[in-house]
């Protein structure tokens, strides 16, 4: 276990509609990355967070937004929900030290949002 | 993302045998390499990294190939047990320069372990 959590497992929605899926970082860390994964790819950047400020976004559109907390952790919103928009969506957490060396991003468990 | 569907590359070992999962990478920038562990209904789980300026590394059973000449990484890991059917994906980092380290991930590999 990563001692990332998520919640909730499982959501359902309806076209339009908005959502908040949360993440607690692992103990220690200081940086949250969110993931899509569609079913049968890999996951997909979206964005990342650290120190409370979005530090790098993936090719996702503006209703896809989040936020850090001081505790470091996060909300991934999005709004006007797509059918599309159905996939698993992950988040990590990793301890950024500053430098050009990346840090390894260990994954939650994942929500399963479902789009009706 | 490339898109696969629901068609992933398929290995299928049988227990006790060696496991060889490869990766071909598309950014020559990429200076950080991570092999990940799916099952189903799962989180990726970390299972061994590699940076740029190393060729190989070794964990418990597993061993990480990297090759930046063609771009290849591969995972090799040794007397596979029922336990590691998985999807494996490969990801790779590449430094961007601006401090957001962002993970670009491969299509994966269905490993099936035959008892």
């Amino acid at each position: 276990e990563t001692g990332v959590t998520q919640s909730p497992t499982h959501l359902i929605k309806t076209r339009g509609q908005q959502v908040t899926l949360r993440c607690s970082s692992q103990s220690g860390h200081n940086t949250v990355s969110w993931y899509q994964q569609a079913l049968g790819q890999g996951p997909q950047f979206i964005f990342q967070y650290y120190r409370e400020e979005e530090n790098g976004r993936g090719n996702f559109p503006p209703r896809f937004s989040g936020l850090q907390f001081p505790n470091y952790s996060s909300e991934l919103n999005v709004n006007a929900l797509e059918l599309d928009d159905s996939a698993l969506y992950l988040c990590a957490s990793s301890l950024k030290r500053g430098g050009p060396l990346a840090d390894t991003q260990y994954f939650g468990p994942g929500t399963r949002l479902t789009v009706l | 993302g490339e898109s696969v569907g629901l068609h992933l590359p398929t290995l299928s070992v049988q227990e006790g045998d060696n496991s060889i999962i490869n990766c071909a990478y598309s950014n020559s920038a990429s200076d950080y390499f991570i092999w990940y562990k799916q099952e189903s209904g799962k989180g990726p789980q970390f299972i061994i990294d590699i940076r740029s300026n190393m060729d190989k590394r070794q964990g418990q059973r597993v061993t990480v190939l990297l090759n930046k000449t063609v771009k290849h990484l591969s995972l090799q890991i040794a007397a596979t047990q029922p336990g590691d059917s998985a999807v494996y994906f490969c990801a790779e980092n590449p430094y961007s320069g601006a401090g957001s380290y962002q993970l670009t991930f491969g299509k994966g590999t269905k490993l099936s372990v035959i008892p």
